[in-house]
């Protein structure tokens, strides 16, 4: 499959814990982008990296969070101090560089905060 | 965060019935995405538009962009069960390689 994988599918944790998220994009794809989805809302835009460099980050993504791409391949999105308002689905999505560049979409990791 | 306006929020159809839905904004926009999303499972694109005025089509969905470049148009033609689920718009304006995605419809099939 070569499609946008993440990792994990779901995650439960208590409040005040940290978590961590992975997302490997197509491989052909420059950009990666985050979004947050909440039940019942489409995705929110969280941040997006063009290669290596983070170019535009959302007032969504408080300093709580935090989102790498450190060889312009894979993606890491870590939050800091879960809090209950942080469960929602995370979602991330590639493509090619380029103006109007179609967002493919992986499955998702849903975050749930007890 | 910011969202586009969908209509309408949900719709009942019966299976081969027309369907017609629609994504506003404020703000100009280049590129219009239309995606279906299934419980528990990202998004899938369905259309891509690039131009204002454009009509494209995939198989029984049909999309517009329209031609003030605020808004953006999806019909599914003959529905079938498998067409339930939830549509979403997503926008691009020049100056950011960023979406911004609509508020979705909900669309259940009634065989």
């Amino acid at each position: 499959d070569t499609g946008v994988s993440q990792d994990p599918r779901h995650k439960i944790t208590k409040r005040g814990q940290n978590v961590t998220f992975r997302c490997d994009p197509i491989s052909e794809h420059n950009r990666l982008y985050w979004y947050r989805q909440t039940l019942g809302q489409g995705p929110e835009f969280l941040t997006y990296f063009q290669n290596e460099a983070q170019l535009e980050k959302s007032r969504l993504l408080s300093d709580r969070f935090s989102a790498e791409r450190p060889k312009g391949s894979f993606s890491t999105l870590e939050i800091q101090r879960t809090e209950q308002g942080d469960s929602a689905m995370y979602l991330c999505a590639s493509s090619l560089i380029g103006p109007g560049g179609e967002l493919f979409f992986g499955e998702g990791s849903r975050l749930t905060v007890l | 965060g910011q969202q586009l306006n969908q209509s309408p929020q949900s719709m009942f159809i019966q299976e081969g019935e027309d369907v017609s839905m629609n994504c506003t904004s404020s703000s100009i926009f280049n590129t219009w995405l239309w995606y279906k999303q299934d419980p528990g499972e990202g998004p899938v694109l369905l259309i891509a538009l690039y131009k204002a005025g454009e009509l494209t089509s995939n198989g029984r969905l049909t999309a517009q962009f329209g031609i003030t470049r605020k808004d953006s148009f999806l019909n599914i033609s003959a529905s079938i069960p498998s067409d339930v689920g939830i549509y979403f718009c997503a926008g691009q304006s020049s100056g950011t390689y960023k979406y911004i995605f609509g508020t979705g419809t909900r669309l259940k099939v009634l065989a």
